[in-house]
Parts: C-alpha cells; structure tokens; sequence
C-alpha cells in the first residue's frame, strides 16, 4: 500500500518568500505522486503530478515538485508566495496498475500569506 | 477539459430522512468515480471506488448499506446517505478518472449538515 507524510500542518509564510511544502511517500511499487490545493470549501483542484517522465514537475500557479527517488520525496515549492496562495495543500500518491489507483492523501498543509 | 460537478453543494435534512449527491463528469466518461468524506481541518478519506455498471467498492470501516452508490452510466455516480444522523453531517467529494489516465479529476464538494 502506497501513503504520503506531509509535515507541519500549518506554514506561514511572508508574502514574496519562498513556498517549500514537504512531501514523504512509501511506495512498494513506482508511484504516481500528485499535488492538490484546495481553497475553502471548494474541491480539489490538481496542481501538478509525476507520473514517471521528467523528475521536475511545473504546475499551475507557478508551483513545481522535484521526484527524488533516493530521498523518496516529492516536494512543492514556488520562489514568491501569493497572497492568494494562501489554501490547504495535499500530497497524493497512487499505484499505477488498474485495481491499485486509489489515491492516498497527506494530512495536507495550511498555508498562511503573511502581508 | 475535465469538469466534475457535484449536486447540491449544500444540503440540510432532518434526522432519519435520506439524502441523494450527484457527482457528473461534464466533458468525459468516467468508468471510475471515488467518493470522499472530509472533517474540519482534515484530509480526505475515500469511502468507495465506483465502476461504471458494478458494484461499489467499499474502504473498511464503510458501511455500504449507509451509503448507497450507484454509478449507472460513465458521467454519473450518485451517493445516497440513508437514515442520516447528525454524525453523518460532514462534506463530501466525488473524483472522477478516464480509463488509463492517472489522474483524478475532483468535484466542488457538497456540505451536508443534518439536524
């Protein structure tokens, strides 16, 4: 079974500073690993994935993670946070055969834009 | 492309009296939509996977016969919180998939609150 740790619940940060969510996965098998935000209550929306081509991902709203196989991470930044950055943020991770895409969800982070 | 919309957005029943989610897919056919139910502050927990034309698959802890799923065509899933009680009050999101894509496309949510 694949699962993701996502630390610190909440995280502040001053506006125009870097963004830096962390992400942990434990996979037996080569995973997919997904970034969602989510802005309150609203749905998921995807802000980028890895699904196994380029190591750096770039996703919406100036986001990218970087795969890294050795450290098994999968981390989100953005070099300048936006006041309207500030949303819950959740890693996923997924297998990649039919019958083993269920997505498994981080604890998610809160981001905080302090002015 | 890949819109999911979820009907109502927002409902409040009484105590015992059923209550029916729609979850459509707008632009594509999904032959899989998972279910989610999500606490205050929480992350998302997957309460069923659902496959065009079969039965629902329930996570552990799930009661089936609860939370009826059907999922009769490839744009709609619906779920149907029987007997609801106020524990049952929570929000609840739908995600869609296309067959051989990884990714999961997440509807808005739906806020039920029961009294």
């Amino acid at each position: 079974a694949q699962s993701v740790t996502q630390l610190g619940s909440h995280v502040s940060v001053s506006e125009g500073a870097l963004v830096l969510l962390r992400c942990n996965y434990s996979s037996s098998v080569p995973p997919y690993l997904f970034w969602y935000v989510q802005y309150p209550n609203q749905g998921l929306q995807l802000l980028l994935k890895y699904t196994s081509a380029a190591t750096l991902v770039k996703g919406i709203n100036g986001f990218e993670a970087e795969f890294k196989k050795s450290e098994t991470s999968f981390h989100l930044t953005k070099p300048s946070a936006h006041m309207s950055d500030a949303a819950e943020y959740f890693c996923a991770v997924s297998g990649r055969t039919y019958g083993n895409n269920r997505l498994a969800f981080g604890k998610g982070n809160q981001v905080v834009v302090i002015p | 492309g890949a819109v999911v919309s979820q009907h109502p957005s927002r409902v409040i029943c009484k105590s015992g009296t059923s209550v029916k989610i729609e979850c459509r897919s707008l632009d594509f056919q999904a032959t899989t939509m998972f279910w989610y139910r999500q606490f205050p502050k929480k992350s998302l927990m997957l309460m069923a996977t659902s496959n065009e034309g079969s039965k629902a698959t329930y996570e552990q802890g799930v009661e089936k016969d609860k939370f009826l799923i059907n999922h009769a065509s490839l744009t709609l899933s619906t779920l149907t919180v029987t007997s609801a009680h106020p524990e049952d009050s929570s929000f609840y999101i739908c995600s869609a998939k296309k067959t051989g894509v990884e990714t999961q496309y997440f509807g808005p949510g739906t806020r039920l609150l029961v009294l």
